[in-house]
């Protein structure tokens, strides 16, 4: 089993959707969590960190699963913008040990 | 401006030639990153940097040297470069503790012939 699983997609939506991925984890020391967006051969950009208690930046929300170890982002009212791909980051910390998920890529249609 | 400057942009070389990739971040991170990035397989994380001279391999560092003999500097170099390197690196910073998400640099697109 791979460390850090994401359904690769592509996920096609309609501007104004709401579109959710998911990120599985593997190892249950892991102890931080991010999303990253990347746009094509760009770099990562940190989009946000996962709290524990989940958390919301304006139409992105992520929560965290300890129990069943996967990771959420949730998009609200889908932008043509938010075209792109959205990288699962894993950190079992102490080392700095981080693993990327492959992403999931979203595409947003008109 | 924060960031991490990573040169070249892009690169194409010759099998064997030996290469390097500068790294530079102005933000005093201690813990610093080289990543390839190849179809299908995601980010893959070649060697990291707690700090200055400290070093240790990723999941996939053959081929590849580091060195971190000055806090915001972290090159990359390949001794002897073959096909199979030829890639996306990207470059990536982050103070240590675990809240605390990278920086990346711009990349670097490296074609071996």
């Amino acid at each position: 089993r791979k460390e850090v699983e994401q359904d690769p997609g592509p996920f096609n939506v309609p501007e104004g959707a709401t579109v959710a991925f998911n990120c599985t984890y593997s190892n249950s020391a892991s102890q931080s969590f991010f999303w990253y967006r990347q746009d094509c051969r760009k770099e990562p950009k940190l989009l946000m960190s996962v709290y524990s208690s989940g958390n919301e930046d304006g139409r992105f929300t992520a929560q965290l699963n300890r129990a069943s170890q996967y990771i959420s982002l949730l998009i609200r009212d889908s932008k043509l913008s938010d075209s792109a791909t959205y990288l699962c980051v894993v950190n079992i910390g102490g080392y700095q040990k981080v693993t990327f998920g492959t992403g999931t890529k979203l595409q947003v249609i008109p | 401006e924060a960031q991490v400057t990573q040169n070249p942009r892009y690169l194409i070389t010759v099998t064997g030639k030996k290469l390097t990739v500068t790294c530079s971040q102005n933000m005093n991170h201690e813990y610093m990153s080289w990543y390839r990035q190849d179809p299908g397989l995601g980010l893959r994380q070649i060697y990291y940097s707690m700090n200055v001279e400290v070093t240790d391999k990723g999941d996939v560092p053959e081929g590849y040297k580091v060195s971190r003999k000055e806090k915001r500097n972290f090159p990359l170099i390949l001794e002897s470069p073959s096909p199979n390197q030829t890639s996306l690196y990207f470059c990536a910073s982050t103070r240590t503790g675990d809240t605390y998400g990278y920086t990346f640099g711009s990349g670097t697109r490296l074609t071996v012939v």
